[in-house]
């Protein structure tokens, strides 16, 4: 049992460049969430989704976009990646009245 | 809004108890979580309290006081695997399993 899967683990991009985060969770879990942790701001909540084919956006939206086209997958985009989007960026899945479980993270470094 | 607040930082012995206090502000309040979180580690579920008490699970425990905004954790019999941050993090009752997270408090086990 994986539990909640996130690729890649490391990436550096170029300001401007686009890339796409996976994370992906075996656990049949409705609910899935898009967060980065940034030294000293906590946890900050970017988008999350409440089930297949939904999405919404959280405390720190801008510059990302998500989709989920199947309820395991949770997909976060950077359309044109800015210096200040880097971060360690953690996917978390639960179901009702349940702690999250995390993604093992993605650092991503823009320069 | 919610506003979270604990301690930075925390210094303890080994074989000690430490107590890691956490408070809120929350227009809406469904539950309060504790996770743990190991330096370049993803955050661990630990605890979930909807109830005022102690709830208490092993060495580890943790009391909710919604009338007064405030919780604590509570760590017996320390052992130096447990240095890591302390995340608060409040679920407003908006639904969804949204989560609101405290920045943590780092605390070191000491010999």
């Amino acid at each position: 049992n994986a539990g909640v899967t996130q690729t890649p683990k490391f990436r550096v991009l170029k300001t401007g460049q686009s890339m796409t985060l996976l994370c992906a969770q075996d656990m049949n879990h409705e609910y899935m969430y898009w967060y980065r942790q940034d030294p000293g701001m906590g946890l900050r909540l970017i988008h999350y989704s409440v089930g297949e084919g939904t999405t919404a956006k959280g405390e720190v939206p801008d510059g990302y976009n998500v989709s989920r086209l199947k309820k395991q997958n949770f997909l976060l985009g950077l359309e044109s990646a800015a210096p200040s989007q880097t971060s360690v960026y953690f996917c978390a899945s639960t179901t009702t009245g349940g702690g999250y479980t995390f993604g093992s993270g993605t650092r991503l470094t823009v320069v | 809004g919610q506003n979270i607040d604990q301690p930075t930082e925390m210094t303890a012995t080994e074989g000690a108890i430490v107590q890691i206090n956490c408070t809120y502000q929350t227009s809406g309040f469904n539950g309060l979580f504790w996770y743990q979180q190991h330096a370049g580690e993803a955050p661990t579920f630990l605890s979930y309290n909807v109830l005022d008490g102690l709830e208490e699970k092993g060495r580890f425990s943790s009391f909710l006081s919604r009338s007064k905004g405030y919780s604590y954790l509570l760590l017996k019999e320390l052992q130096m695997k447990d240095s890591a941050s302390y995340l608060c993090a409040v679920s407003n009752s908006g639904g969804y399993q949204k989560v609101t997270f405290g920045t943590g408090t780092k605390l070191q086990v000491i010999p």
